[in-house]
């Protein structure tokens, strides 16, 4: 059964650059049938779409954060990436990775999350 | 961006009995190749969301058949027939006709009376 695992710093400063990364465990990340995203949690809040990834590099982003986001993909790692440029503390939230099984029909798997806070 | 608008954000529900749970867009959800991408989600307490339904009405692997998803155009609805206990948590829809970006409802809190 394919497993998602977020993985970076749980604390980050204002104004510096939050960087996590997914790890996948099969070769499905290399295949042309899916789509990879990160969508993030505030606290006490709904989910919010981030951005998503395809195994090409080919990448689209919520217009509302696409100024702050990249997202990549390294296929050898079995791993996709996010880093999130200027954060604030609207940027704490819990930080889900998951698998687009197509562009339009969204998550259907899913990792445990990360809870990211940004203070000083 | 489209705007998922879900009804009501909190409900109490009888052990046994049936609920529903109401979901608008701001724009029709049909796309120009036919399909309606529209799913629903559950997130239990401390979990990470799970996708329930996709396309409207289509059942994902391992989802009980209390779960059931309808509707068109611009009004979708999620009923469960028989609540459990398992099934308290948040539920949330979202489109993915209009993406990017997904946009996902406010979430309707579950809860057992």
């Amino acid at each position: 059964q394919l497993q998602l695992q977020e993985s970076g710093p749980g604390l980050v400063k204002p104004s510096e650059t939050l960087s996590l990364t997914c790890t996948v465990s099969s070769d499905s990340i290399s295949s042309s049938n899916y789509y990879w995203g990160w969508i993030r949690q505030a606290p006490g809040k709904g989910l919010e779409w981030i951005g998503s990834i395809y195994y090409s590099g080919s990448t689209y982003y919520n217009p509302s954060l696409k100024s702050r986001v990249t997202i990549s993909v390294d296929t050898s790692k079995k791993q996709f990436s996010l880093k999130l440029s200027s954060v604030t503390d609207a940027d704490t939230a819990v930080y889900y990775c998951a698998r687009c099984s197509s562009r339009k029909n969204g998550m259907d798997v899913w990792g445990q999350g990360t809870t990211v806070t940004v203070s000083s | 961006d489209v705007v998922m608008t879900q009804s009501p954000l909190s409900l109490p529900v009888t052990l046994g009995q049936p609920a529903s749970i109401s979901c608008n867009s701001s724009q029709s959800l049909v796309h120009s190749d036919g399909n309606i991408y529209l799913n629903w989600f559950q997130q239990r307490p401390g979990q990470s969301p799970r996708r329930l339904i996709y396309k409207v009405s289509n059942r994902d692997s391992g989802v009980p058949d209390r779960f059931s998803g309808s509707g068109s155009g611009t009004d979708f609805t999620l009923q469960i027939s028989r609540v459990e206990a398992d099934d308290v948590g948040l539920y949330y829809c979202m489109q993915g006709t209009h993406w990017p970006p997904y946009t996902f409802g406010q979430g309707t809190k579950l809860e057992i009376k």
